[in-house]
């Protein structure tokens, strides 16, 4: 597509739910990201997808977030029994190569989910 | 580890004025930096970036940006303010520079407002 596309753009669900969303990345990208981003801990990485390869977790703040890729393209994170600490924009971004040798490619972000945990 | 410091979440100037945005970062290898720029309701968009050689960057919408290595700093400036650059501007490092995942630590923004 000609973008990064996420949806839903806007969730509410209440404490104790699971939750998924889902990322769709720039087609032929092969690096995906997922971000947060939350009023009082601002822009964190969360899980990185780089082709076939483990990916890497080290952002993903509890056990309850998981994510996957399949296929290679489109990502779910999921977050179960949500809190309300969960309420946050999470962001999802994809780069073409990511990071191959040492040359920095520009990821590309989706609009986001606003996620609302009552 | 990485870190970025914005000093000033706010940031307020008149419009024709100049615009200076503020960007720290601590690093231990060479950086590579980053200042992204968020509309309401929308995601991040790169304004520029910073990875070798020239250390004054120039970006989209007239945004330019300058490494200065022995102040460890990433100003970011706009010789005069449009009424359309009223955003959310982040400044980021990112933490690997090796194989593997680029993870963009990012400071905590600067509001920009435009005033009439």
């Amino acid at each position: 597509g000609a973008g990064v596309s996420q949806s839903p753009s806007n969730k509410v669900t209440e404490k104790g739910k699971d939750v998924e969303l889902r990322c769709d990345p720039i087609s032929g990208h092969t690096a995906l990201y997922w971000y947060r981003q939350s009023l009082g801990q601002g822009l964190e990485f969360l899980i990185y997808f780089q082709g076939n390869s483990a990916p890497d977790k080290s952002g993903l703040p509890s056990d309850r977030f998981s994510a996957e890729r399949t296929g290679g393209s489109v990502s779910t994170l999921t977050i179960q029994r949500t809190q309300q600490e969960d309420s946050a924009v999470y962001l999802c971004a994809s780069s073409l190569h990511g990071s191959v040798g040492l040359y920095q490619e520009t990821q590309y972000f989706g609009p986001g989910t606003r996620l609302l945990v009552l | 580890a990485q870190s970025v410091t914005q000093l000033g979440s706010h940031v307020s100037v008149s419009e024709g004025a100049l615009v200076l945005l503020r960007c720290n970062y601590s690093s231990s290898v060479p950086p590579y930096l980053f200042w992204y720029v968020q509309y309401p309701n929308q995601g991040l968009q790169l304004l520029l970036k910073y990875t070798t050689g020239a250390t004054l960057v120039k970006g989209i919408n007239g945004f330019e940006a300058e490494f200065k290595k022995s102040e460890t700093s990433f100003h970011l400036t706009k010789p005069s303010a449009h009424m359309s650059d009223a955003a959310e501007y982040f400044c980021a490092v990112n933490e690997s520079l090796i194989q593997g995942a680029q993870k963009l630590v990012f400071g905590q923004g600067t509001r920009l407002t435009i005033n009439p």
